[in-house]
């Protein structure tokens, strides 16, 4: 069955920047694209960005451009977001969900942002 | 881009009675494929959030019939026929016929 999982919890200082993976299971990544979606706590959802790894389709939300980099890799089926120069605000749950319409979510990742 | 605006904030019920969720959009969610992509998604307490129903009324395979979905253009509902205990959690809108893809605030669903 379609299956989602990132990577675990992160601690990171302001300035640094983090790596979110989403490995996916039950699809491939050639024919399914990626959305990301994150929660800062006790708040709402937030759409980060999507990519299409099928045709190279990226779409970042207006909020996070020139900080965040989505990528791909069809060979081991995980997508990644890169998130740069981060801030007390970016703490966050952040999500992978697929497709453009996000059928299926993954379990999320806390990155937590503290000095 | 697209304001996704959905009310109450907050709706206190009561088991086995009935619960409704608006949801408005600033434009019209027809996609030129002719489709409206409003879906709604559930999120239960320490839990990721999960598509419900998916362009405007259908439901996800398990979800139950409780659950139904209505609307077109620009206002959507999210209706409950008899609320479970199982339902508590907030319930959120999102379009996906406009990039930027947009949530709506959220709707806390409590007992």
């Amino acid at each position: 069955q379609v299956q989602l999982v990132q990577s675990g919890g992160e601690i990171k200082m302001p300035g640094a920047s983090v790596k979110v993976s989403c490995k996916a299971s039950g699809f491939t990544l050639t024919t399914q694209s990626i959305g990301w979606v994150r929660q800062a706590p006790g708040q709402g959802l937030e759409w980060v960005g999507w990519i299409n790894p099928y045709n190279g389709n990226i779409n970042y939300a207006q909020n996070f451009q020139g900080r965040v980099t989505l990528t791909t890799d069809t060979s081991t089926n995980i997508a990644y977001m890169e998130l740069r120069s981060l801030r007390s605000d970016d703490t966050a749950v952040y999500y992978c969900a697929r497709g453009a319409q996000f059928d299926s979510w993954g379990q999320g990742t806390l990155v937590i942002v503290s000095s | 881009d697209v304001v996704m605006t959905q009310s109450p904030l907050s709706l206190p019920v009561t088991l086995g009675q009935p619960a409704s969720i608006s949801c408005r959009s600033s434009q019209s969610l027809v996609h030129s494929d002719g489709r409206t992509y409003l879906h709604w998604f559930q999120q239960r307490p320490g839990q990721s959030p999960r598509r419900l129903i998916y362009r405007i009324s259908n439901r996800e395979s398990g979800v139950p019939d409780r659950f139904s979905g209505s609307g077109s253009g620009t206002d959507f509902t999210l209706k409950i026929s008899r609320v479970e205990a199982e339902d508590v959690g907030i319930y959120y809108c999102m379009q996906g016929t406009h990039w930027p893809r947009a949530f709506g605030q959220g709707t806390r669903l409590e007992i």
